[in-house]
This record gives structure tokens, C-alpha cells and sequence, in this order.
């Protein structure tokens, strides 16, 4: 089946500090490639999307993510992390009609 | 524009109370329509799905169910809660029926069972 897995269930850094936070998919012909940002009690929203073209995609709030295919993996990236990133990140993949979603890294920021 | 709205958003049952959560969409025709189901270091896990009024699709077999009886509405359901139903219960819906389709997600139903 395929899956989406990250590695990382927890992640500290400091506020201005770079963070990068891993994502990788099971193969597949055409990964439709998604992070999803959620704050404490709160529901999903939709940070950025891959579906083709430019394998770095900019998403809201500075996150940027690129796809690497030979690696299968799209990780998350912003290069100063604000005290209001600390929040939960979700990696998922789209297939058919459903989103698969990985466990989730959720981000510490210290001040 | 389109909203997705969820209630209760705060749930506390009792072990074989039965359970409805409504979630309704407006502004769009036809929408796909998800139960998701969070459980703490275990991420968000697909419930149910639907691609039109009376279609579900169940993707793990459970003490739930779910009921599609009109376009926009998705009502997630149990006759007898268990312990393990407890979790965080965040419903989405999306504009088409491919994999690159962008699921937009309601505030979510905390459920505590008792």
C-alpha cells in the first residue's frame, strides 16, 4: 500500500533558526504531494501542494517544499522560523480520491 | 465561498452511548466528503469517504458508520461507544475525485468516552 512517512515525531528549534522537516512516500507513478499545517485543537490547513512542473513549491506563511524523486521524498522548509510556526505538520500523499497522511511532526519553537 | 461546518465541537459519552457528528458544506455542489479520525502519535487515519448522497466507503473496519442523506451533509455515527473511540474527529471535503485534489477540513469533534 502506499504511505507516507515521517520520521520525526518531534522537532525543537529556536525562533530564527532554519527548520526542515522530512517527508517521504512509497513509490507511485504521479505523487500528488500535500502539507497540512494544525494548530493545537484545531483543524488542517492546506500549506502547500505538488502535483507537477517545479519540484520546489512555495506555500503560505514562507514554507517552501521540494520534491525529490529520486530520494521519494518532499521536505518542508522555512529559513527563520517565527514562535508562531510551533504548531503539528502533516505530509500526505493523494491517490484516487482519498489523502493518505503521515504521523505528523509536531514543532516546538523556543524563544 | 465555500465553509465547512462541524459540530459538537466537544463531546463526552459514556461507554455504549450512541454518537452522531454532523458535518455540513456550503457553497459547492457534489463534493467529496471524509471522516478522519485523529488519535494522539498516530496521525490522521481515513474513516469513511463518500463521492455522492448514499455512497460510503469504509477504509477500516470499526464500531462506526456513516450516512450521507443529503449532497452537502455527512453524519459520522455509533449505536454502542467503546474506550477506543476517543479521538479528535476532523471531517474535509474536496471538489473532485482525484489525487490532486486539495481536502479542506472542518474544526474538528473532540470525543471522550467515559
Amino acid at each position: 500500500a502506499q504511505s507516507v512517512t515521517q520520521p520525526d515525531i518531534h522537532i525543537t528549534v529556536s525562533e530564527g533558526a532554519s527548520l526542515e522537516l522530512r517527508c517521504n512516500y512509497s513509490y507511485g507513478a504521479t505523487p500528488y504531494l500535500f502539507w497540512y499545517v494544525q494548530s493545537p485543537g484545531q483543524g488542517l490547513q492546506l500549506l502547500l501542494k505538488y502535483f507537477s512542473g517545479d519540484t520546489l513549491v512555495q506555500g503560505i506563511k514562507g514554507f517552501e517544499a521540494e520534491f525529490k524523486r529520486s530520494q521519494s521524498s518532499f521536505n518542508l522548509r522555512k529559513p527563520s522560523v517565527h514562535w508562531s510556526d510551533a504548531a503539528e505538520y502533516f505530509c500526505a500523499r493523494g491517490t484516487a480520491s482519498k489523502l493518505t497522511f503521515g504521523t505528523g511532526t509536531r514543532l516546538q519553537v523556543t524563544l | 465561498s465555500q465553509t465547512i461546518h462541524q459540530w459538537p465541537a466537544t463531546l463526552v459519552q459514556p461507554v455504549g452511548s450512541p454518537l452522531s457528528l454532523e458535518c455540513t458544506v456550503e457553497g459547492t455542489s457534489n463534493p467529496n466528503l471524509y471522516w478522519y479520525r485523529q488519535a494522539a502519535g498516530r496521525g490522521l487515519q481515513l474513516l469513511f469517504y463518500s463521492v455522492g448522497i448514499g455512497q460510503i466507503s469504509s477504509e477500516v473496519p470499526q464500531n462506526l458508520s456513516a450516512s450521507r442523506p443529503q449532497d452537502r451533509q455527512f453524519i459520522l455515527s455509533s449505536k454502542k461507544l467503546l474506550l477506543s473511540d476517543s479521538g479528535f474527529y476532523l471531517c474535509a471535503w474536496s471538489s473532485g475525485g482525484s489525487g490532486a485534489n486539495v481536502l479542506t477540513f472542518g474544526a474538528g469533534s473532540r470525543l471522550t468516552v467515559l
